[in-house]
């Protein structure tokens, strides 16, 4: 299958930072990636549709101006948690969707994992 | 909100088939179902998809309904291994794209 990969796997920063993850396809081009949460003991929530040339589409109840993306290329996007609070902890993943694949199957990265002290 | 339910969890005895199913009654014509499995404290694993026809590769087989409305993923041969949270999905269209709403799955658990 396709390769998602991300970088960090784990972070660990203050409160009132700001951490990126990256988001990468290795053997494929995406226009479109996406961007999930998933806390402890729940299932993954989707935070945002990455587009690539164009601003991402945030799920109700996300703050854009916290959760900053950017699909800089067809294999690239960044999510960064600007001013990071404790209540930021989360496990972070991103998918990518493979065209090349019928009905446009997502692959998902190993997901990171953020502790904000 | 999901477009699928499934039981919440289910037991099967190592090397025994394990028989998960799904329930998605209002998936439209052209619709694919996807499976996904999430080991603890890793990203969703793709499994399988299917249209109307039934599907086999290498991990597991596929079976949909013919009103489409419900589907079985079959492990043929469960082993420890495969205990893992497991995601049946059917797309939301939403603002010209699709997207994933991931419900609660089923939480396998394979006993020796």
């Amino acid at each position: 299958g396709a390769v998602v990969s991300q970088h960090p796997s784990r972070v660990i920063c203050k409160s009132g930072t700001s951490v990126k993850i990256e988001c990468r396809s290795l053997d494929f081009q995406a226009t479109t990636m996406f961007w999930y949460r998933q806390f402890p003991k729940q299932s993954l929530m989707l935070m945002a549709t990455s587009n690539e040339g164009s601003k991402a589409t945030y799920e109700q109840g996300v703050e854009k101006d916290k959760f900053l993306i950017n699909h800089a290329s067809l294999t690239l996007s960044t999510l960064t948690v600007t001013s990071a609070h404790p209540e930021d902890s989360s496990f972070y993943i991103c998918s990518a969707r493979d065209p090349r694949r019928s009905g446009e199957t997502q692959y998902f990265g190993p997901g990171t994992r953020l502790l904000v002290l | 909100d999901a477009k699928t339910t499934q039981p919440t969890s289910m037991d099967c005895a190592e090397g025994r088939a394990a028989n998960l199913p799904c329930n998605h009654s209002t998936i439209s014509g052209n619709e694919y179902v996807y499976w996904y499995r999430q080991i603890h404290s890793q990203g969703p694993q793709y499994i399988i998809h299917g249209l109307k026809n039934n599907e086999t590769n290498e991990m597991a087989s596929l079976i949909i309904t013919e009103d489409r409305k419900s589907s079985t993923l079959i492990l043929p041969h469960a082993t420890l291994r495969d205990t893992a949270v497991y995601y049946c999905i059917v797309r939301v269209a939403a603002s010209g794209t699709y997207k994933y709403i991931f419900g609660t799955g089923t939480r396998l658990k394979v006993l020796a």
